[in-house]
């Protein structure tokens, strides 16, 4: 099993450009979720799908989108990127319907808005 | 609402030193409680969990025992290697009735110097 797989890894943008995020996940998982992280400010939920057809903001989805294109992939959209959006993404899955929610992480994409 | 506290870093040891990493949380529910490391540009990993009030989770010769009396879930391990340098973070699962989100801590960066 691959787990959760992010592409791309690297991406570099100028202010004003779109791009899509992709994430995909092989452990059948319900629940999948994309964080941001920045130095200091720890991990911070963007969105999150509990489940297949459902998706809901986190605590900065601001700038943000996201489409549950079916239970494997969760896809980040940002539209129109601007330099406050330059962090590393990391998507995360979970079974979703066990008490424990114990989360797998996806190994990240660095992106740098110029 | 949910919340976890863990000890700021940076944390700099010499190899073969004892750790301790703390970590509170927010009393709420009963939750479960991880800890999690990331790896230089990797993603997040579980690293141990505990389910319920006095349980010990372990793994790689990392401990920690989940303490309702005191809220904490204090990482350690007894002697620390050069490649246990890493971010780690504590976490805990959500009170609410269908809330799918982990509340992390802040992160606290290990650095192991031999």
């Amino acid at each position: 099993n691959a787990g959760v797989t992010q592409t791309p890894k690297f991406q570099v943008l100028k202010t004003g450009q779109s791009m899509t995020l992709q994430c995909a996940q092989d452990m059948n998982h319900n629940s999948m979720y994309w964080y941001r992280q920045d130095p200091g400010m720890g991990l911070r939920l963007i969105y999150y799908s509990a489940s297949e057809g459902t998706t809901d903001k986190g605590e900065v989805p601001n700038g943000y989108n996201v489409s549950r294109l079916n239970k494997r992939e969760f896809s980040l959209r940002l539209e129109s990127a601007a330099p406050s959006q330059t962090s590393v993404y990391f998507c995360a899955s979970s079974e979703g319907q066990l008490e424990v929610h114990e989360q797998f992480f996806g190994p990240g994409t660095r992106l740098t808005v110029l | 609402g949910d919340s976890v506290t863990q000890m700021e870093g940076p944390v700099t040891l010499s190899e073969e030193a004892f750790l301790t990493i703390n970590c509170t949380y927010t009393a709420t529910g009963y939750p479960s409680l991880f800890w999690y490391v990331q790896y230089p540009g990797e993603g997040l990993q579980l690293l141990l969990k505990a389910t319920k009030a006095d349980d010990k989770g372990s793994n790689k010769g990392f401990e920690a025992t989940y303490r309702k009396e005191t809220t904490s879930f204090h990482l350690e391990k007894g002697s620390v290697q050069v490649s246990d340098s890493a971010v780690y973070f504590c976490a805990r699962n959500p009170s609410g009735a269908g809330s799918y989100q982990l509340t992390f801590g802040k992160g606290t960066k290990l650095s192991v110097i031999p």
